[in-house]
């Protein structure tokens, strides 16, 4: 089963809009990261936050974690059509977790230009 | 450095046929990983490699086969597919920042298309 559920599924915002897509999971976690997956290719791993972080900056990227709802979010401000693309949350939550990631089911981003 | 390689890009296979999807990783990451996304899914682990020599099962593992014998390439063997197995594959490796609290930002291919008819 999906550790993570993304919510909305998807979102459609103009450009210069921010958007906003939240991640809930179950069990606890070592750590949370999103990523980004352009139409067609592979993901590109965008931020990660540990457990014992709360907000996290990166570029027009802004990660919130809560741990005590085991929830998280992720903000891009300023959005460009560029930003159009599916987001992953995934969380690592085992002992050897180097490749345990469990992803969510995505936000399907579209900026319109 | 390449990154993370895979092949084929697309494979087309008839049920019952089995077949090799490639990855290779020129970082020297420990871990590796072998994961499916079906359409509006987010991906799901089959099997993942902690080093040369060490395997193990994600969550979706039946019908595949791994072996780990270099630190660089990590090879999904499907061993008689079937149309459930019509997805898109991709390989990853990751390292770890050292005892204390690590980072495991994944690096990924770009992905096999497999057809199984």
């Amino acid at each position: 089963s999906q550790q993570g559920e993304e919510d909305p599924q998807a979102l459609s915002i103009q450009e210069g809009e921010n958007a906003t897509m939240n991640c809930s999971y179950k069990t606890s976690i070592n750590n949370l990261q999103w990523y980004r997956q352009n139409s067609g290719r592979g993901l590109v791993h965008l931020i990660l936050i540990r457990s014992n972080e709360r907000e996290k900056h990166s570029g027009r990227l802004r990660v919130t974690l809560d741990t005590s709802k085991k929830s998280s979010s992720l903000l891009i401000t300023a959005s460009r059509a560029a930003d159009t693309a599916s987001y992953f949350c995934a969380t690592d939550a085992g002992e050897t977790s180097g490749s345990r990631l469990t992803f969510g089911e995505g936000t399907q981003l579209t900026v319109n230009p | 450095n390449a990154g993370v390689t895979q092949t084929p890009k697309f494979q087309v296979l008839k049920t019952g046929q089995s077949m090799t999807l490639q990855c290779a990783q020129d970082m020297n990451h420990e871990y590796m990983s072998w994961y499916r996304q079906d359409p509006g899914m987010g991906l799901r682990l089959i099997h993942y490699s902690v080093g040369a020599g060490i395997t193990d099962q994600g969550e979706v593992p039946n019908g595949y086969n791994v072996s780990r014998s270099t630190t660089e390439d990590f090879p999904l063997r499907l061993l008689s597919a079937a149309p459930s197995q019509t997805s898109v594959y991709f390989c990853a490796s990751s390292y770890s920042n050292g005892p204390t609290v690590s980072s495991y930002e994944q690096y990924f291919g770009p992905g096999t298309r497999l057809t199984v008819t």
